[in-house]
């Protein structure tokens, strides 16, 4: 039990599906990461929601859409996605953005796109 | 970016400690040094960290060299579910946002 709890743990889409991935966390934080990890590369960040304002967005493709309704909850909305989109979408949570404190990740979304 | 260096791969004994090095010559002074870990099929997790004093946890011990240029995570007795990919990260403080940078990581295998 991290604290921080991802569904759905696999998801299977077509290119042309639309989709949402869905993150929780119960440990009171303020802040919520996105990661995508790619088969042999290093997490790289996605976006960051601080207080449920975005205050980063890593270059990424227009076809992730993320959504932050309250503190505790993130999304991701999926659309028209790529093959190489395929990868272990990671979710986190910090106290908030803005200080060195540890952040708590989910076991993340298995995504597969055909 | 204060960027670190990690070897690829180790192997350790269960029972001994394992010694996992890391190199961050650029580290800026304020600035921390973080350690996670990532078992297979699950998110990274959390271990340690610290910015000039060496630090212990439950989980393991951090050192920190006094030029702060280097630093070693110990995990002092192993057993076979310390098998992981271990992180070594120097936050970003810079900005508005804390932001953790992945490497690749070392591989430790922590063998019967």
């Amino acid at each position: 039990e991290t604290g921080v709890t991802q569904t759905p743990r696999h998801l299977v889409m077509g290119m042309t599906n639309k989709k949402s991935l869905k993150c929780e966390q119960h440990l009171g934080h303020n802040a919520m990461y996105w990661y995508k990890q790619s088969a042999k590369k290093p997490l790289e960040l996605m976006f960051v929601y601080n207080f449920k304002e975005q205050t980063e967005n890593n270059s990424v493709p227009s076809r992730f859409s993320p959504e932050c309704p309250n503190s505790s909850h993130l999304f991701l909305h999926l659309h028209t996605l790529q093959p190489e989109d395929s990868a272990l979408y990671l979710c986190a949570s910090s106290q908030d953005g803005f200080g060195n404190q540890p952040q708590h990740f989910g076991d993340g979304t298995r995504l597969s796109i055909l | 970016d204060a960027k670190t260096t990690q070897p690829t791969s180790m192997d350790c004994a269960e029972g001994r400690a394992a010694n996992l090095p890391c190199n961050h010559s650029t580290i800026s002074g304020n600035e921390y040094v973080y350690w996670y870990r990532q078992i297979h099929s699950q998110g990274p997790q959390y271990i340690i960290h610290g910015l000039k004093n060496n630090e212990t946890n439950e989980m393991a011990s951090l050192i920190i060299t006094e030029d702060r240029k280097s630093s070693t995570l110990i995990l002092p007795h192993a057993t076979l579910r310390d098998t992981a990919v271990y992180y070594c990260i120097v936050t970003n403080s810079g900005g508005s946002n804390y932001k953790l940078t992945f490497g690749k990581g070392t591989l430790l295998t922590v063998n019967p």
